[in-house]
């Protein structure tokens, strides 16, 4: 069984670009959640997506962005980026269809901004 | 505010000791508690989970749970310098929301 799968693995981007990531999960798991983790920091939850709906969501401002495909393949963009965004972009796979279902991490996109 | 707490750490175990790592929690609905490891550089991997009061053992480790002062612990039997890293605490809450605690550095000494 394949595990969840993060691309690109590493990114460089300069100041007010923008960034899209993308997060393949584990099969038949429809829950993917995006998180930042800068060093360290622990995890700093940005948002879950559900069966393509965004189901819970953090309080990062609204220059972050996320959506989920058909086939529980999520994206995540960051619009006009800033310094500080430069961090550790996580997502996390889950079945997500009950309370006792554990996270898998996909193996990280590391973004740089200049 | 739904939180989770822990103690940041650094944690400093001698080798062949054991680790003893706490979580607390403020929902008194949480239902399952998740332990990850965490190598620096690296993504969180599970270690264990738990649904029901007392303690549950894998190996070399052990979470205990008590949700009626809301806390739940990972002990670490024998402890080896390859089990340095950061460990992170999570709590299911309401709708399916994971909540994280922002972890404690475990520091294995030969």
């Amino acid at each position: 069984k394949a595990g969840v799968t993060q691309t690109p693995r590493y990114l460089i981007k300069t100041r007010g670009q923008q960034v899209t990531l993308s997060c393949s999960p584990i099969s038949g798991h429809r829950s993917v959640s995006w998180y930042q983790q800068t060093p360290g920091q622990g995890l700093q939850f940005l948002f879950e997506y559900f069966s393509e709906t965004q189901r819970n969501k953090g309080n990062f401002p609204g220059r972050f962005s996320g959506r989920q495909f058909s086939n529980s393949r999520s994206e995540m963009n960051v619009s006009t980026l800033e310094l500080g965004d430069s961090a550790l972009y996580l997502c996390a796979s889950r079945d997500g269809r009950g309370l006792n279902t554990e996270a898998f991490f996909g193996q990280g996109t590391r973004l740089t901004v200049v | 505010q739904k939180e989770v707490e822990q103690n940041s750490g650094p944690l400093s175990v001698p080798e062949g000791a054991i680790a003893s790592l706490n979580c607390t929690y403020s929902d008194r609905g949480s239902q399952s508690f998740f332990w990850y490891r965490q190598y620096s550089g690296k993504s969180p991997e599970l270690i264990m989970f738990i649904y029901s009061n007392g303690d549950k053992e894998d190996g070399r480790f052990t979470a205990q749970l008590n949700k009626a002062s809301q806390y739940v612990s990972l002990l670490i039997r024998d402890s080896q310098p390859s089990d340095s890293a950061t460990y992170l605490c999570a709590v299911n809450v309401g709708n399916y929301q994971l909540i994280w605690g922002a972890g404690t550095k475990l520091i294995i000494k030969p």
